[in-house]
């Protein structure tokens, strides 16, 4: 059981947007700590989608956004495609343990 | 451009350890960076096992790490891996990765491409 909860599983038809959400709490998310998101498609490793909060590595489509309000993080997912199908994780590293710490992961379904 | 790459037995009987490596190429693992271990178990998430730093300080996660011991080894370029006393939960694909910047833990910018263990008598 993570400390950051995720929906199980979302969907979208394409060419809608789709949110995700991570939610912490005043210890994690709250306290000021930065997430990460990964997408890992079916059978491979995952892969990073958005660090620092926000921040897309070069080569992510500006399609893939993430924020971060209060003790969640969301991942919004705009002009969905059918490759987007795949499993969606939030991490954050807890400094004062020392800890990695991840999401339990969502499922999108690209209707 | 760096890749990691898993090794080892894909089959641990029970009680025994674990062991694997990740062999590093395109980079030096003695020049910086949090290398990490994380793992899935079949049908499940990510659980981050542990990291260590190129120094050899090592972070574990408090749920493994009675049973963990991670060990860098910069002649080799490559860090690896042991987990003790196995059961069947233990059962997953292990990862290595390489977080974004030098310094960091967590944003694993580069991964290995995994490698399924099986705990089974």
């Amino acid at each position: 059981q993570s400390v950051l909860t995720q929906p199980p599983s979302v969907s979208g038809a394409p060419g809608q947007r789709v949110t995700i959400s991570c939610t912490g709490s005043s210890s994690n998310i709250g306290a000021g700590y930065d997430v990460q998101w990964y997408q890992q498609l079916p059978g491979t490793a995952p892969k990073l989608l958005i660090y620092g909060n926000s921040n897309r590595p070069s080569g992510v489509p500006d399609r893939f956004s993430g924020s971060k309000s209060g003790t969640s993080a969301s991942l919004a997912i705009a002009g969905l495609q059918a490759e987007d199908e795949a499993d969606y994780y939030c991490q954050f590293y807890d400094s004062s343990l020392s800890v990695v710490v991840f999401g339990g992961g969502t499922k999108l379904t690209v209707l | 451009q760096v890749q990691l790459q898993e090794s080892g037995p894909g089959l641990v009987k029970p009680s025994e350890t674990l062991s694997l490596t990740c062999v590093v190429s395109g980079y030096s693992i003695s020049s910086g960076y949090n290398w990490g271990w994380i793992r899935q178990p079949p049908g499940k998430g990510l659980e981050w096992i542990g990291s260590i730093y190129h120094s050899g300080s090592t972070y574990y996660s408090p749920s493994l790490k009675s049973r963990v011991t991670i060990s860098v080894d910069t002649s080799k370029n490559q860090f690896s891996l042991k987990l003790s006393s196995v059961t069947a939960a233990d059962t997953a694909v292990y990862y290595c990765a390489r977080p974004r910047n030098s310094g960091w833990f967590g944003a694993f910018e580069i991964w290995g491409q995994g490698t399924m263990v099986t705990v089974s008598s």
